[in-house]
């Protein structure tokens, strides 16, 4: 199994352009995530899916959309990118079936810078 | 909503020095986990607990839940070079069905040799 992966690994973009952060899970997760992590900071959670065609907001959703139309795939867009959402970006898989929590699976990263 | 603090924010010990790392949560939390992150990695789970008081070890490592569900510590004893990294820990609040995480901000250890 490849796990969670993520293209591309590094991009550059200029304000006000637009890019999808690719997502793709092979362990038939149910629950997706995209997390942005600023220098030194922790994780925030952008984004989430608890299967396919069901997303919502996380803590700070405002500039991104996503999508989920298999289970595999969880595409993060930006639309408009501006210097604040220069960082990098994670997403993560799990299995949930409810109860005392479950383990999140981290994809290598996606780092964003936008000048 | 629930805010999950972790002290100290950084922490550079001499090669063979103990460590210990502190997670407090705003809310009740139904487990917790604890992440490391290597420098330029990504975030990698090591453990979960559960319930009320509980203590697990893994090698040179050692987690502890408090009694009231509200915080946890991570203690490293002797530690490597290999143990630097950041050290994330993460809980649902409490009563939560859903697979959400808060993560706190994360303790970054830095090990001298």
């Amino acid at each position: 199994n490849a796990g969670v992966t993520q293209t591309p690994k590094f991009r550059i973009l200029k304000i006000g352009q637009s890019m999808t952060l690719q997502c793709a899970q092979d362990m038939n997760h149910n629950y997706m995530y995209w997390y942005r992590q600023d220098p030194g900071m922790g994780l925030k959670l952008i984004y989430y899916s608890v299967g396919a065609g069901i997303t919502d907001k996380g803590e700070v959703p405002n500039g991104y959309n996503v999508s989920r139309s298999t289970t595999e795939d969880f595409p993060l867009r930006l639309e408009l990118a501006a210097p604040s959402q220069t960082s990098v970006y994670f997403c993560a898989s799990s299995y949930f079936v409810g109860g005392t929590g479950e383990t999140q699976y981290f994809g290598p990263g996606t780092r964003l810078l936008v000048l | 909503g629930q805010q999950v603090m972790q002290i100290p924010q950084y922490q550079h010990v001499q090669e063979g020095e103990d460590f210990t790392t502190y997670c407090n949560s705003s809310t009740t939390l139904s487990n917790i986990q604890w992440y490391k992150q290597r420098p330029g990695g990504h975030p990698v789970f090591l453990i979960q607990l559960v319930k009320s008081g509980e203590v697990k070890k893994q090698k040179r490592l050692t987690f502890q839940f408090g009694e009231a569900k509200k915080n946890s510590s991570l203690h490293i004893t002797a530690t490597q070079t290999t143990d630097v990294g950041t050290y994330f820990c993460a809980g649902p609040p409490k009563g939560t069905s859903y697979g959400k995480l808060t993560f706190g901000q994360g303790t970054i250890l830095t090990v001298h040799p």
